[in-house]
């Protein structure tokens, strides 16, 4: 079955310092979803990702979906302790399984002031 | 708040016991999720309920038994769990539109469930 891979599992940045992360999926997505989990929280939806290449940015933070639907990125750029959470994408496949959601692990993140 | 709530925000309940979780969305969105998240494991979709259909992971224990009278409530009824079904259960709402795509989902607070 269709699988979302996301790297890394954990990241400790130093605040200022950029953050990335990183989600594959096994199969083609028609769209990619990321979401943020504030510790104690619940996923709060950030951006949705359609088309093949396409960049979003949002303040500090730059949303990329590869050219084959197949990957994307989060990038934060000078990181705030605001950004701590836990960062998940989630992939929605092409076809089938009426278009449910696929979660990646998320990468959790910890800022040191 | 997100309009969708969840009650209890707690559990805590034996292996024996019958209980159930409690969803209500308050955006007018024609589909309902369930969600297992657990410490090691990614959010695990357990139950989709989308324009009266249901959808269900074949995965998920028969001990769990969804239940969606209407498009705004969303039941998870629990019977004879076990420990390793302890974890935060997550309910959230979406809409489906004509393309049968679907928008962002809105997560309510989930409901810490410990089973003893």
């Amino acid at each position: 079955g269709q699988q979302v891979m996301q790297i890394p599992q954990y990241q400790h940045v130093q605040e200022g310092e950029d953050f990335t992360t990183y989600c594959n999926s096994s199969t083609t997505l028609s769209n990619i979803q990321w979401y943020k989990q504030r510790p104690g929280g619940h996923p709060v939806f950030l951006i949705q990702l359609v088309k093949s290449g396409e960049v979003k940015k949002q303040k500090r933070l730059t949303f990329q979906f590869g050219e084959a639907k197949k990957n994307s990125s989060l990038h934060i750029t000078a990181t705030q302790t605001t950004d701590v959470g836990t960062y998940f994408c989630a992939g929605r496949g092409d076809g089938g399984s009426q278009g449910n959601l696929i979660f990646g692990k998320g990468t959790k993140l910890s800022v040191k002031p | 708040e997100t309009g969708v709530t969840q009650t209890p925000r707690h559990l805590v309940m034996g292996m024996t016991n019958k209980k159930s979780l409690k969803c209500e969305q308050h955006l007018g969105h024609n589909a309902m999720y369930w969600y297992k998240q657990s410490a090691k494991k990614p959010l695990e979709l357990m139950f989709v309920y989308s324009l009266e259909e249901r959808v269900e992971n074949n995965s998920v224990p028969s001990r769990f038994s969804p239940e969606c009278p209407n498009s705004s409530h969303l039941f998870l009824h629990l019977h004879t769990l076990q420990p390793e079904d302890s974890a935060l259960y997550l309910c959230a709402s979406s809409q489906k539109n004509r393309a049968f795509s679907y928008n962002e989902q809105f997560f309510g607070p989930g409901t810490r469930l410990t089973v003893l």
